[in-house]
C-alpha cells in the first residue's frame, strides 16, 4: 500500500531559482497538508486542502509561495524565487478526515537554496 | 488558546530501561492529542492518539500515553526501550475549531544508548 509520494527527496538550487515539490496522497484521502521543518522553528503547517479546495493559507510565509491541487490525486508547492531562507525540508501529508484525523506523512522534501 | 508544551528537548536512556517523555497542554476543553515519531530522515508517524474515550492509549511498539485531566499532561511511556526507539517524538494537540491546524510541540529527542 503506497504511501504519500513526494518528489524530489532533495534540491540544492540558487537563490532566485523557482523551485517545485510535488505531493502525491494516499487514495481517498480527501485532506492534504504542506509542512515545513526547520531547526529554528520546527513544524509550521503552511497550507492545508480539503477535497482539493485550499481552506487556510495563513501559514504560507508570502507570496513567493503558491500551492495548488488540481485533482485529488497531485499537489505542488512552489518557490517563485527561491530564498536562502526558504531552506528546509518540506511535508506533505494526507488524512482521510479533516479533524482530529490520523496525518499520513512523506517522507520530505529537502530544500537547500544557496 | 490551545498550546502544548514539551517538558525535555532531550531524554537519554539505557537500552531496556523505561522511558518517559513528558507533555502538558492548554486547552480550555477536552482537546484531541497525539504522538507522533520521526525518525531520522523520514516522515513523521502516529504513535497514538487520545479522542476522549479510554484516558490510556496504547499504541504501536509498546508505547502508551495517559490522559491526566487534572494536571493537564499527556506523558508517553513505554517499559523497555529498545535501540530502534531512538527518534524525535512530537505530542500533538488538536484544536476545536475545525481548522486543520494541529498544534506541534517542540518536539524530544529520545537517544537510546546500548
Amino acid at each position: 500500500d503506497a504511501g504519500v509520494i513526494q518528489s524530489p527527496r532533495h534540491e540544492v538550487t540558487e537563490m532566485g531559482q523557482e523551485v517545485t515539490l510535488r505531493c502525491k496522497p494516499i487514495s481517498g484521502h480527501n485532506s492534504l497538508f504542506w509542512y515545513r521543518q526547520t531547526m529554528m522553528r520546527g513544524l509550521e503547517l503552511l497550507i492545508y486542502f480539503n477535497n482539493n479546495v485550499p481552506i487556510d493559507d495563513s501559514g504560507m510565509p508570502e507570496d513567493r509561495f503558491s500551492a495548488k491541487m488540481p485533482n485529488a490525486s497531485f499537489s505542488t508547492l512552489k518557490i517563485q524565487p527561491s530564498e536562502p531562507r526558504d531552506s528546509a525540508v518540506y511535508f506533505c501529508a494526507s488524512s482521510p478526515s479533516p479533524f482530529p484525523g490520523e496525518l499520513f506523512f512523506g517522507e520530505g522534501s529537502r530544500l537547500t537554496v544557496l | 488558546a490551545q498550546s502544548v508544551t514539551q517538558l525535555d528537548s532531550h531524554v537519554s536512556v539505557s537500552e531496556g530501561t523505561p522511558v518517559l517523555l513528558r507533555c502538558n497542554y492548554s486547552s480550555s476543553y477536552s482537546p484531541s492529542l497525539f504522538w507522533y515519531v520521526q525518525h531520522p530522515n523520514k516522515g513523521l508517524q502516529l504513535l497514538l492518539k487520545y479522542t476522549s474515550a479510554a484516558t490510556l492509549v496504547k499504541g504501536i511498539n509498546g508505547f502508551e500515553a495517559e490522559f491526566k485531566k487534572s494536571e493537564t499532561s499527556f506523558h508517553l511511556t513505554k517499559p523497555s526501550a529498545h535501540m530502534s526507539d531512538a527518534a524525535e517524538y512530537f505530542c500533538v494537540v488538536s484544536p476545536l475549531s475545525n481548522t486543520g491546524k494541529l498544534i506541534f510541540g517542540q518536539g524530544t529527542t529520545l537517544q537510546v544508548k546500548p
